[in-house]
């Protein structure tokens, strides 16, 4: 049972544009939500986080979007740079220890 | 550099070698972990050590066997392997605080 769930496995953007990037999660304990950022052949990066009492963060052109209602979060990227072509991957912990919960990651492709 | 340093980098193993994997931090994490990535696959959680003592462990064949000698290194030791064990093996240490730092992985591919 998948606890956090990035059903679109790719996405494809013009460069300039905005890309949206979802996530939806089960367990209501999850207080903390992370997006980590990956290239082929290499680890995850770190990239942005949120804590359950704010439902937004911003960080230059990332901002992270928090619902707890509807157990979803989203990423903006905007503008949309050909750099940020990579593999995103929503994570989430729920406090009582640091262990993380990854979704399956979303190819985001932005084209020139 | 991340602060995790994995080696080697990539790794050809045939199925009756046995071969380790090392991971290494100075961060000051207690918590360490081993994660398996797959194509088109979530990231698979393997091991979990939390200061130095192993505290979960997914399910994972016994081919694949942990060592964490201290709260700075954390090895994976691979014995005949089979050919869909090929991945990405990534490793990442984590503090008190939130989130992990990951290592750039060894490409392991098992022929």
């Amino acid at each position: 049972d998948q606890q956090v769930k990035q059903n679109s496995p790719s996405l494809s953007v013009q460069e300039g544009r905005i890309s949206i990037l979802n996530c939806d999660y089960t367990n209501s304990m999850f207080d903390y939500f992370l997006w980590y950022k990956k290239y082929p052949a290499e680890g995850p990066t770190f990239l942005i986080s949120i804590s359950s009492i704010k439902d937004k963060n911003e960080d230059g052109r990332f901002t992270v979007f928090l619902n707890k209602s509807a157990k979803h979060l989203s990423l903006h990227i905007v503008p949309s740079q050909p750099g940020d072509s990579a593999v995103y991957f929503c994570a989430a912990s729920d406090g009582a220890n640091s262990k993380l919960t990854f979704g399956k990651g979303i190819t985001l492709s932005v084209r020139p | 550099e991340t602060g995790v340093t994995q080696t080697p980098r990539h790794l050809v193993m045939g199925m009756t070698n046995k071969k380790s994997l090392k991971c290494e931090q100075h961060l000051g994490h207690n918590a360490m972990y081993w994660y398996k990535q797959s194509a088109k696959k979530p990231l698979e959680l393997m091991f979990v050590y939390s200061l130095e003592e192993r505290v979960e462990n997914n399910s994972v064949p016994s081919r694949f066997s942990p060592e964490c000698p201290n709260s700075s290194h954390l090895f994976l030791h691979l014995h005949t392997l089979q050919p869909e064990d090929s991945a990405l093996y990534l490793c990442a240490s984590g503090g008190r605080g939130r989130g992990y730092t990951f290592g750039s992985g060894t490409r392991l591919t098992v022929v």
